[in-house]
């Protein structure tokens, strides 16, 4: 069964602390991303992996960055997190085969709030 | 540029009665998939359908029914029958093949409430 797990489903943390979360994703998939959701605003692609130690920036990098050391794992790291990264991170992953058509897997979500 | 449009913000509902969600897309890739995906309270998504910008025949799996239609660049869901369990939210996705990069873009979502 596909499976795509996130270290914590609920984190508390406060201003300007380093914050990891943590995906992991048992498929041997080898396209990753990290996107983060607000209400009205849907999902913003935040990073996306689609190798090991590779890494593009989407559509809201500022404030983030990621980590890909194994295949199976992507990490996206808050340096110094803000009231204003508070929100719901999901994590996905896709087999990169024949193209852009894969669908996409989600892990269920890490809400994070920074006080 | 490529964009995804659910204008519906919210929609509720009573059990059994039909609802149909909008997806508006804005795309300059010739080729280019399209998806339904379901988020239910627990937060998790989950896939619903994928179409290819080649395929414009209607599909129907169950209660649920997507009408793809390049002339209007839309490809609507409809619930036929709701129940209470298909209260979620529900997100359409976009990726263009030709854009280089692996890259789906999402709607706002539509928010469904089905009461009983």
């Amino acid at each position: 069964d596909v499976k795509v797990t996130q270290s914590s489903r609920y984190l508390v943390k406060r201003t300007g602390e380093k914050v990891f979360l943590e995906c992991v994703q048992d498929m041997d998939h080898e396209n990753m991303f990290w996107y983060r959701q607000d209400p009205g605003l849907g999902l913003r692609l935040i990073y996306f992996s689609y190798d090991v130690k590779m890494k593009e920036k989407g559509d809201i990098p500022e404030g983030y960055s990621v980590s890909r050391e194994k295949k199976e794992r992507f990490s996206l790291i808050l340096e110094s997190a803000s009231t204003n990264q508070t929100s719901m991170y999901l994590c996905a992953s896709t087999h990169r085969g024949s193209g852009r058509e894969s669908e996409q897997y989600f892990g269920p979500g890490t809400r994070l709030t920074v006080t | 540029a490529q964009k995804v449009t659910q204008a519906q913000t919210e929609i509720s509902v009573v059990e059994k009665e039909d609802v149909t969600l909008d997806c508006v897309y804005e795309t300059r890739d010739t080729t280019y998939y399209l998806f339904w995906y379901k988020q239910p309270p627990s937060g998790e998504l989950v896939f619903l359908i994928r179409r290819n910008s080649f395929d414009e025949q209607n599909e129907i799996s169950g209660r649920y029914s997507w009408n793809f239609q390049k002339s209007t660049s839309s490809f609507n869901f409809t619930i036929t029958a709701s129940q209470v369990v298909d209260s979620a939210v529900y997100f359409c996705a976009l990726s263009g093949v030709n854009s280089g990069t692996y890259k789906y873009i999402f709607g706002t979502g539509t928010r469904l409430k089905v009461l009983a």
